[in-house]
């Protein structure tokens, strides 16, 4: 399996709502990583996740909390977001060795976020 | 992590050999020159990497500079399917970051 599956595909929410982003790779990969992308710009990192621990936050605000339960999965719980958080949120996971490099990433297809 | 420089757009007739090119003078001698490409509205797809050598793979060829400043992927033979926006990263492989640039915007046309 060399796939990093997003769900869901979609979400509308409003902006009191809680929800979560779910992420999902079966390829032995122990670092994972947290994108968000608005339409016509590049991804920008938000978080790295090495061996469940989190090791990178890139300033992002706390409405977003990023969890990684066990080596397969990463999520992100949202909680009072705001339109401008409307994006694609792309998640990627790479071979890492422990105190060694981080290799390629391998993206999933994203969820897209619409906050009303 | 250093800075990169690409066209923003590019076109190539379907069949021919598609040429990117990346500025990256500011390039240190322990990171490694990556490049993804990112088909409309899916993830990013990792193409090849390297340090100092030329590289190849089943997608691409990664040419280096001596100096290290520039590099060039090459598509040798573009299909329609290769349209894509094109990022040339580089990168710490000890850290985790992957810093996207604005990349450059291939059209493959028939």
């Amino acid at each position: 399996d060399t796939e990093v599956t997003q769900t869901p595909k979609h979400l509308v929410m409003g902006m009191t709502n809680k929800k979560s982003l779910k992420c999902e790779q079966h390829m032995g990969h122990r670092a994972m990583y947290w994108y968000k992308q608005k339409a016509k710009k590049p991804p920008e990192l938000m978080f790295v996740y090495s061996y469940e621990k989190l090791s990178i936050n890139e300033s992002v605000p706390s409405r977003f909390s990023p969890e990684c339960p066990n080596s397969s999965l990463l999520n992100l719980h949202l909680h009072a977001l705001q339109p401008e958080d409307s994006a694609l949120y792309l998640c990627a996971s790479s071979h890492k060795r422990e105190g060694g490099d981080y290799n390629e990433q391998f993206f999933g297809p994203g969820t897209r976020l619409t906050v009303l | 992590d250093a800075k990169t420089t690409q066209p923003t757009s590019m076109d190539c007739a379907e069949g021919r050999a598609a040429n990117l090119p990346c500025n990256h003078s500011t390039i240190s001698g322990n990171e490694y020159v990556y490049w993804y490409r990112q088909i409309h509205s899916q993830g990013p797809q990792y193409i090849i990497h390297g340090l100092k050598n030329n590289e190849t793979n089943e997608m691409a060829s990664l040419i280096i500079t001596e100096d290290r400043k520039s590099s060039t992927l090459i598509l040798p033979h573009a299909t329609l399917r290769d349209t894509a926006v094109y990022y040339c990263i580089v990168r710490y492989n000890q850290g985790g970051k992957l810093i996207f640039g604005q990349g450059t915007e291939l059209s493959v046309k028939p």
